[in-house]
Parts: C-alpha cells; structure tokens; sequence
C-alpha cells in the first residue's frame, strides 16, 4: 500500500490550492477515503470523506463550504480542493484509506502527508 | 461532535517501564477507538484499532483496552523506539475526533 500526497505549497490568505493523493497497492476504487491535518506542533483534525464511489462526501466544521473532496477511480488518485484558504488552515495535510473490522472502521494506512503554509 | 480527552498529557518514563494512557470519549463510542504512534516528522501509524485489537507488525508490548467511554493504552517494557506521542481516535461517528496527544519522554 502507498499513498502519496503532492500539490502542498506557500499560498496568500484568501487563494485556492488542490492537493492530490496518488495511491497504489489496494484496491482504490473500492476504498473510502479521508483528509486529516496536522498544524506545527500540534494534534490531529480530521478533515474530510468520501465514499468509494464517490458519495457521501462528510466535511469539518471548519472547512465545509471551502474544501472539497473528489477522486478519480480511473486514475487511483484522491483530491482536496481548497478555496479561501486561511492563516488557520496551515498544516501538513495526509490522506488515509478507510477500512473496516467486524464493522469498526479504522484508518490503517496513511501517506507521508503534503504541507500547506498560509503566512498571516 | 464527540470530544476526545487524552491523559495524561505527557509523561516520562524509564527504558523497560510499564506505562498507561487513558482516553475518555464525551459520548459511548462502544470499541470504535483507535491508538496511533508518531514520531517528530512522521506521519501517524496505526497500533491498534477496534480498541483492542493490534494492528499488524505492531509489538505485543502494546495492548488496548476499554469501551464505551473509557479506554486505555498500555506499553509494556518500555524500548527506545517507543518515545514518541501517542493519539486516540474514535471512529463511531464523523468527524473522526482526535484527543490532544500523550507525549512520552524518556526520563
């Protein structure tokens, strides 16, 4: 298994910004999906889902009607679309697969995540 | 949303020491906890899911516990490469909450 985030970068308060998870080793398509951040130094939020065929998109709070989540099964690739960044939305950003025991879900693999830097 | 409350903190702790983490959930979150280890730099890595149960490759050493809203980690014969900061999960119902992290130094 091996997902790979790219696209994170120094943006001014106020841009957009896609980030890409390029995945590979299991079965994408068949896979939910989500975005969890990390700011500098301190804990984990999780940011946002998306089914494996693409539905049931769920967001945070603090993103929703900002971000958004979509994939191309075609391509093994999961995104996040980020419009009106903010100051607060620095953080290295990560994608990670969902998968499930006994109907618990649980997030076992993770990328090596991909840093986004909103400056004030 | 579900609020997840880590204690302690952080904590220090000898090589070959026993320590525990507890987790406390703000709603029954029945076994849909998960602990993750990470080290500065590095992305999370999963130890054990459905609160007790370990995650592949993971030592023995680590054992989960606990459920409803009471949860807890526990490592025994503390090794080097366990120092590191420790986060709960609960997965029962999104967003995914996170308690704040368990930091765990050498002493």
């Amino acid at each position: 298994v091996q997902l790979v985030e790219s696209g994170g970068r120094v943006v001014q308060p106020g841009d957009s910004l896609r980030l890409s998870c390029a995945a590979s080793g299991f079965a994408f398509s068949s896979s939910g999906m989500h975005w969890v951040r990390q700011a500098a130094g301190k804990g984990l939020q999780w940011v946002a889902f998306m089914r494996y065929d693409g539905s049931n998109n769920q967001y945070a709070e603090s993103v929703r009607g900002r971000f958004t989540i979509s994939r191309d099964n075609s391509k093994n690739t999961l995104f996040l679309q980020m419009n009106g960044l903010r100051v607060e939305d620095t953080a290295v950003y990560y994608c990670s697969i969902l998968h499930y025991f006994d109907g618990v879900p649980y997030l076992p693999y993770w990328g090596q995540g991909t840093l986004v830097t909103v400056p004030s | 949303d579900i609020q997840m409350t880590q204690s302690p903190s952080s904590l220090s702790a000898s090589m070959g020491d026993s320590v525990t983490i507890s987790c406390r959930a703000s709603h029954d979150i029945s076994n849909f906890l998960s602990w993750f280890q990470q080290k500065p730099g590095k992305a999370p890595g999963l130890l054990i899911f459905a609160a007790s149960t370990l995650q592949d490759g993971v030592p023995s050493r680590f054992s989960g516990g606990g459920s409803g809203t009471d949860f807890t980690l526990t490592i025994r014969n503390l090794q080097p490469a366990d120092f590191a900061t420790y986060f709960c999960q609960q997965t029962y119902t999104m967003p995914y909450t996170f308690g704040q992290g368990t930091r765990l130094e050498i002493k």
